[in-house]
């Protein structure tokens, strides 16, 4: 069964630490993006990649960082520079174009001890 | 820059009535539209979507929307709700040549029993 997975689930960080949330897609889909959700604002598109190798800042890319080194590969790390990091992340991918919709993970929630 | 308004953030109905969530979104090229729906502990799935010919969609689970271009609209209804649509709605747009999809705030839809 195609689908998209983000792990952990849930994830905690302690003050001044980087963390890494991971999203893995086999579907076979050439853009990835990330999102924050939280509660009243909706998503906020944080960054997305078209290709490999190759990604744009979204809306609210400060203190986030990501990679595309393989397809279906996409792994956001949360940097201390976040000040506010306690949200629920989304990972989604589409197979190109616009018009395509988006195919999203569970989510993995962060939160701050 | 493009946005996307959904004006109702909370919505509370008794079964079998009628539901219509609003969405307007600004931007003056060409959009592809969507919504989005989700359910308590799942992930955000597709209800339906437009991107071109007749301006009345049909989704799943008995959903429909209307674009009306000259209003920038794309509200989304339902002749008859059912408690199962318990759910946060999301309108979203793809604006084409951006490669970002722009998400609402999302409305929550409580359907009593």
């Amino acid at each position: 069964d195609g689908g998209i997975t983000q792990s952990p689930k849930y994830l905690f960080r302690k003050e001044g630490q980087n963390v890494t949330l991971s999203c893995e897609q086999n579907l076979n889909h050439d853009a990835m993006y990330w999102y924050r959700q939280d509660p009243g604002q909706g998503l906020r598109l944080i960054y997305y990649s078209q290709i490999v190798n190759d990604f744009q800042k979204g809306d609210i890319a400060e203190g986030y960082s990501v990679s595309r080194e393989k397809k279906e590969s996409f792994p956001l790390t949360v940097t201390s520079a976040q000040k506010n990091p306690t949200a629920f992340y989304l990972c989604a991918s589409t197979r190109g174009g616009m018009s395509q919709p988006q195919h999203f993970g569970d989510g993995t929630r962060l939160s701050i001890l | 820059a493009q946005s996307v308004s959904q004006h109702n953030h909370h919505v509370i109905l008794s079964e079998a009535a009628s539901l219509e969530l609003g969405c307007n979104y600004s931007y003056g090229g060409t959009v592809n539209l969507f919504w989005y729906v989700q359910y308590p502990g799942q992930h955000l799935q597709l209800l339906l979507k437009y991107f071109s010919g007749d301006p009345l969609v049909k989704g799943i689970k008995g959903f429909e929307a209307e674009f009306i271009k000259s209003k920038f609209s794309f509200n989304l209804r339902k002749p008859s709700v059912q408690w199962s649509d318990t759910a946060e709605y999301f309108c979203a747009v793809g604006a084409s040549g951006t490669y970002k999809y722009i998400f609402g705030t999302g409305t929550r839809l409580k359907v009593l029993a």
